[in-house]
């Protein structure tokens, strides 16, 4: 069965600053869709970020950006230029076209110092 | 566009009752789906419904029962609520099931069971 695992529970980062977010994930599968999804205390998800696997390029979206390792299933995800709003929990999904259902990791809880 | 909306936002419940969630999205969307969002861990899925008029199970259905009232409207129920059902509850739309279509948040319900 497909897993995700997020192994930092929180991080802080000065603000301005950069960070590194960490998801690893098991399958056997080689099709497949990974995503960032930001949930600030207001508590409504928003997709931050999505990479396909079957490209090589990392996404990037503004100060966000992936590093996407499919043979290691590792699935970063990097803030530049860290701010204020930026702090939130932040989860890592995996998903396939073929299954309804995306797989979640437990979150990463951000805080961004002033 | 108010994208997906959730009534009520905080619930409480004795053991016992019974209460419907409401969900309703205004973006044409054929999907939609029920998650629920415990601490320490991601998302589960509780039902989904790929288009108008279908309704699956998901990861954890049992004490839940859903109804997609037409393309707009997923209501979730609980018919004898219990502790264990003490959680946040997502709503969420998109195009397709496929993991290639993003899936637009509500705000939450959050619940509570005494």
């Amino acid at each position: 069965a497909q897993t995700v695992t997020q192994s930092q529970p929180e991080m802080s980062v000065q603000e301005a600053e950069t960070v590194t977010l960490s998801c690893t994930y098991d399958t056997s599968e080689s099709d497949y869709y990974l995503f960032w999804y930001k949930q600030p205390p207001s508590r409504q998800m928003i997709l931050v970020i999505r990479q396909e696997a079957y490209k090589q390029q990392n996404a990037t979206e503004n100060r966000f950006s992936v590093n996407f390792q499919k043979a290691a299933k590792s699935f970063s995800l990097k803030i530049s230029d860290s701010q204020l709003g930026d702090a939130a929990m932040y989860f890592c999904a995996y998903g396939r076209d073929s299954n309804y259902q995306l797989i979640w990791g437990a979150g990463t809880k951000l805080i961004i110092k002033p | 566009n108010a994208g997906v909306t959730q009534t009520p936002k905080f619930q409480v419940l004795k053991t016992g009752q019974s209460m419907t969630l409401q969900c309703a999205q205004d973006m044409n969307h054929n999907s939609m789906y029920w998650y629920r969002q415990d601490p320490g861990m991601g998302l589960r899925l509780i039902y989904y419904s790929a288009s108008e008029g279908t309704t699956d199970k998901g990861e954890v259905p049992n004490g839940y029962n859903v109804s997609r009232l037409n393309k707009r409207e997923f209501s979730l129920r609980l018919e004898s609520a219990a502790p264990s059902q003490t959680s946040v509850y997502f709503c969420a739309s998109s195009e397709g099931v496929a993991a290639s279509y993003e899936q637009y948040f509500g705000p939450g319900t959050r619940l509570t069971v005494t």
